[in-house]
């Protein structure tokens, strides 16, 4: 229940360029959080956000979460082959402790 | 500070076999989850232990898959008999409460193929 779908599922950019997925839910989310996973590898944490409007920035990395709590963001600025991977927007339903993780999209990266 | 540690990282059986998937989580940490990752999509939370109660177990396949923590710390899932479509990526991890605020820290993973 309460699944929250990315967008898009893939994405191929040149080194350099900008690269945004989002995350987006029909029910009001409590949190937020995201993880990367390199290929091959595990889910790796980066931020939670829990504020409505909440913006957060990790260097070239820039999360936010939307004024209604229904939808967030990541957003790469000038990305780099390391950026490389899939990213996971995850939520913790209301009334629960688990995490369910969205469908992830994977970022690809052209030198 | 350590990781979380799983073993064994690979394992091919057949189907019907059993297999046993060992965790050991941040020391400290009282929340451990076990996770499915099948290939293209986002981990599938099995099971939620709280020390060595469970939480949450309501998308863990009961009549073939069991888990346990049985002093809090470590903790086994096990899969008998197996199916094709248990070929997956078995993720353990941990946290140190278990609020919805915590990060997750997540083990490498076993991954397992079934013939």
């Amino acid at each position: 229940g309460q699944q929250v779908m990315q967008i898009p599922q893939y994405q191929h950019v040149q080194e350099g360029e900008d690269f945004t997925t989002y995350c987006n839910s029909s029910t009001t989310l409590s949190n937020i959080q995201w993880y990367k996973q390199r290929p091959g590898g595990h889910p790796v944490f980066l931020i939670q956000l829990v504020k409505s409007g909440e913006v957060k920035k990790q260097k070239r990395l820039t999360f936010q979460f939307g004024e209604a709590k229904k939808n967030s963001s990541l957003h790469i600025t000038a990305t780099q082959t390391t950026d490389v991977g899939t990213y996971f927007c995850a939520h913790t339903p209301s009334g629960t402790y688990k995490y369910i993780f969205g469908t992830g999209t994977r970022l690809k990266v052209l030198a | 500070e350590a990781g979380v540690a799983q073993s064994p990282r690979y394992k091919i059986i057949e189907k019907r076999q059993s297999v046993a998937f060992w965790c050991n989580p941040i020391s400290g940490h009282a929340t451990l989850y076990w996770y499915q990752q099948i290939l293209g999509q986002g981990p599938k939370l099995l099971i939620q232990f709280q020390n060595n109660g469970v939480v949450d177990d309501s998308q863990l396949p009961k009549d073939r898959f069991s888990a346990e923590r049985l002093k809090g710390v470590d903790s086994t899932l096990k899969i008998q008999p197996a199916k094709l479509e248990d070929s997956a990526v078995y993720l353990c991890a941990s946290s140190s409460s278990g609020t919805r605020y915590n990060e997750q820290f997540f083990g490498p993973g076993t991954r397992l193929t079934v013939l």
